[in-house]
């Protein structure tokens, strides 16, 4: 159980253009998502919470408007870089919670997405 | 100072023998406490999680949290070259805020 599916694993787009990342939850209902970037040789860096049905809460620095959230369903959420440059490339990794987090069920990561944008 | 704080390493163990990875956080009202396994180019997967203080073990892998010193640690026995990554450890700090906090990661290397 507890399997989060994430796509694509990797994409290469031309600066300037937008890629939408997915993230779903496949065996339970995330009540919430949080979307991390990870530079090569460093930690998770949290981007964003979202909570299904309403406003991602993005951490200190994340320009919301060029990462856009949408957490419409409790088994998917999206994340779209607009107007990616290639100090956007990076690893994108989503986690998504339940509420049964004392079980450790939550917190489970997707696969991750390798952006690189050229 | 950092809220969750790990010796980046690298931490080199040979075969065989227990690696300790250790943990420290500032924030007292942690509640909850994570060790993920992160291999090179992969998403973290989730090793163990503990709320309560003492030990937890899971097959090879034990952890160890003592809220009073405010570290969480874990041991790995018999360690086995596939245990090479990085592992992180995380806090979940407060009841209803419910992010994850990592520490920047210890890198172990396990020689055969």
């Amino acid at each position: 159980g507890a399997v989060v599916s994430q796509h694509p694993s990797w994409v290469i787009c031309k600066s300037g253009t937008s890629v939408k990342i997915e993230c779903r939850s496949l065996d339970f209902q995330a009540t919430t998502m949080f979307w991390y970037r990870q530079f090569p040789k460093q930690s998770l860096m949290l981007m964003a919470t979202s909570n299904e049905g309403s406003k991602a809460t993005y951490e200190q620095g994340v320009e919301k408007d060029k990462f856009l959230i949408n957490h419409a369903s409790l088994t998917l959420s999206t994340l779209t870089v607009t107007s990616a440059h290639p100090e956007d490339s990076s690893f994108y990794i989503c986690s998504a919670s339940d509420t049964a987090w004392r079980t450790g069920r939550g917190y489970t990561f997707g696969s991750g997405t390798r952006l690189t944008v050229v | 100072q950092k809220e969750v704080e790990q010796n980046s390493g690298p931490l080199s163990v040979p075969e065989g023998a227990i690696a300790s990875l250790n943990c420290t956080y500032s924030d007292r009202g942690s509640q909850s406490f994570f060790w993920y396994r992160q291999y090179s180019g992969k998403s973290p997967e989730l090793i163990m999680f503990i709320y309560s203080n003492g030990d937890k073990e899971d097959g090879r892998f034990t952890a160890q949290l003592n809220k009073a010193s405010q570290y969480v640690s874990l041991l790995i026995r018999d360690s086995q070259p596939s245990d090479s990554a990085t592992y992180l450890c995380a806090v979940k700090n407060l009841e209803g805020a419910q992010k994850l906090v990592f520490g920047q990661g210890t890198r172990l290397t396990i020689n055969p």
